[in-house]
């Protein structure tokens, strides 16, 4: 069975600062992999995803994550965090069901930015 | 930009009451998901449509929950009776022909009195 694994609850960082957020996963075949963000209240938008190819993707809102699949990881970056992202963040492992895939999500990283 | 609309986007009912959520998918999309999303916690399946008809519904407890997309495009999820325990969010997703993205809607946010 497939999981996702984010070891960190809570991060807190200072505006400007660099940001890594951990994912780790658990799939028998080639993973597709999915970030994304979630702000209070609100429903979830896609950061970025991974299917195949070039193994460090670009996403939306200047996010970048890399996948390692010697490590079973898809950890998502950011060089310079802004205020605005302050939100819920979550990795997703997609496989499929039926003609169509199924999500698992992690459980989030909640990210506080300090001014 | 079309988007996945839900309504209500906020519930309070009393425990043993019905409810009810509805979401329309984006215009197109085949492929239809209900997630329930517990506070601090990711997303769960609930449910899977393709068109009108149910592709897994293993999560979903059928004792009180009821999903149905009668004509393959909007789609209703049913609680009768509530449980205090089902006070979350709920997230309607769809997704588009071979695209691999679902697309989320802002959600209803239940609370069970």
């Amino acid at each position: 069975a497939q999981s996702v694994t984010q070891p960190d609850i809570h991060i807190t960082v200072s505006e400007g600062a660099s940001l890594e957020l951990r994912c780790n996963y658990s799939y028998g075949a080639t993973p597709y992999l999915f970030w994304y963000v979630q702000s209070p209240g609100q429903g979830l938008q896609l950061l970025l995803k991974y299917f195949s190819g070039d193994t460090l993707v670009q996403g939306i809102k200047g996010f970048e994550a890399e996948f390692k699949r010697s490590q079973s990881s898809f950890n998502l970056r950011k060089p310079s965090v802004h205020w605005s992202d302050a939100a819920e963040y979550f990795c997703a492992v997609g496989y499929p069901s039926g003609s169509a895939r199924q999500l698992t999500f992690g459980s989030g990283t909640q990210l506080t930015v300090l001014p | 930009e079309a988007e996945v609309a839900q309504s209500p986007r906020y519930k309070i009912t009393e425990k043993s009451q019905a409810v009810a959520f509805w979401c329309d998918p984006i215009s197109g999309h085949a492929t239809l998901y209900w997630y329930r999303q517990i506070l601090g916690q990711g997303p769960e399946l609930l449910v899977q449509f393709q068109d009108e008809s149910v592709v897994d519904d293993s999560q979903l407890p059928k004792d009180r929950f009821s999903a149905e997309r009668l004509k393959g495009v909007d789609s209703t999820l049913k609680i009768q009776p509530a449980e205090l325990g089902d006070s979350a969010m709920y997230l309607c997703a769809s997704k588009g022909g071979t695209e691999e993205t679902q697309y989320f809607g802002p959600g209803t946010r239940l609370l069970v009195l």
